[in-house]
């Protein structure tokens, strides 16, 4: 059964802190993305990894960072959280060819205050 | 890619068949047809996909028209546990990777 997994369900954090989330997936997928979802907004993406150290911009970079030192692992970083980053972070992963199914994560609901 | 269209919500008793229409009648020759659902909270979950024939497996059937301008996705059995927003989108082989819903099909199963 395919798995993708993220860190934390819940996050509560401070503005101005760093914040990490991880996501692990077990498929040995090559595509790994981060999105942010909000209401009204619908699915945003803030970046994706088509490789091992690879990364693209997705519509919505600003104010993330993104590493991944290996093929399963995909980590989304808040350099300085600020509120308007409180959000459903979802991260999803996918074969190489622009087709192939994303399967998703449960999901990380950060809330920053 | 193409633009889909989907009802808002609509009702489901439970143990009996939920058939879901989609619209995409801008839909290329190259476009697959998903569907995901998203339970409330939780991360959207693949269904099933197709590109011209129907098809079928352990969640849900999908049928296509010959025509490929709509679709419907059926949940042969619902569940209390099916109740969610369901979403069809269509995708082209292409570099462009980003999923974009829609507003989806909020579909609650009743007792």
């Amino acid at each position: 059964d395919v798995k993708v997994t993220q860190s934390s369900r819940y996050l509560v954090k401070r503005t101005g802190e760093k914040v990490f989330l991880e996501c692990v997936q077990d498929m040995d997928h090559e595509n790994m993305f981060w999105y942010r979802q909000d209401p009204g907004l619908g699915l945003r993406l803030i970046y994706f990894s088509y490789d091992v150290k690879m990364k693209e911009k997705g519509d919505i970079p600003e104010g993330y960072s993104v590493s991944r030192e290996k093929k399963e692992r995909f980590s989304l970083i808040l350099e300085s959280a600020s509120t308007n980053q409180t959000s459903m972070y979802l991260c999803a992963s996918s074969g190489a060819w622009g087709t192939d199914t994303q399967y998703f994560g449960p999901g990380t609901r950060l809330t920053v205050l | 890619d193409a633009k889909t269209t989907q009802p808002t919500s609509m009702d489901c008793a439970e143990g009996r068949a939920a058939n879901l229409p989609c619209n995409h009648s801008t839909i290329s020759g190259n476009e697959y047809v998903y569907w995901y659902r998203q339970i409330h909270s939780q991360g959207p979950q693949y269904i099933i996909h197709g590109l011209k024939n129907n098809e079928t497996n352990e969640m849900a059937s999908l049928i296509i028209t010959e025509d490929r301008k709509s679709s419907t996705l059926i949940l042969p059995h619902a569940t209390l546990r099916d109740t969610a927003v369901y979403y069809c989108i269509v995708r082209v082989d292409s570099d462009d990777y980003k999923l974009s819903f829609g507003a989806g099909t909020t579909v609650t199963v009743r007792a």
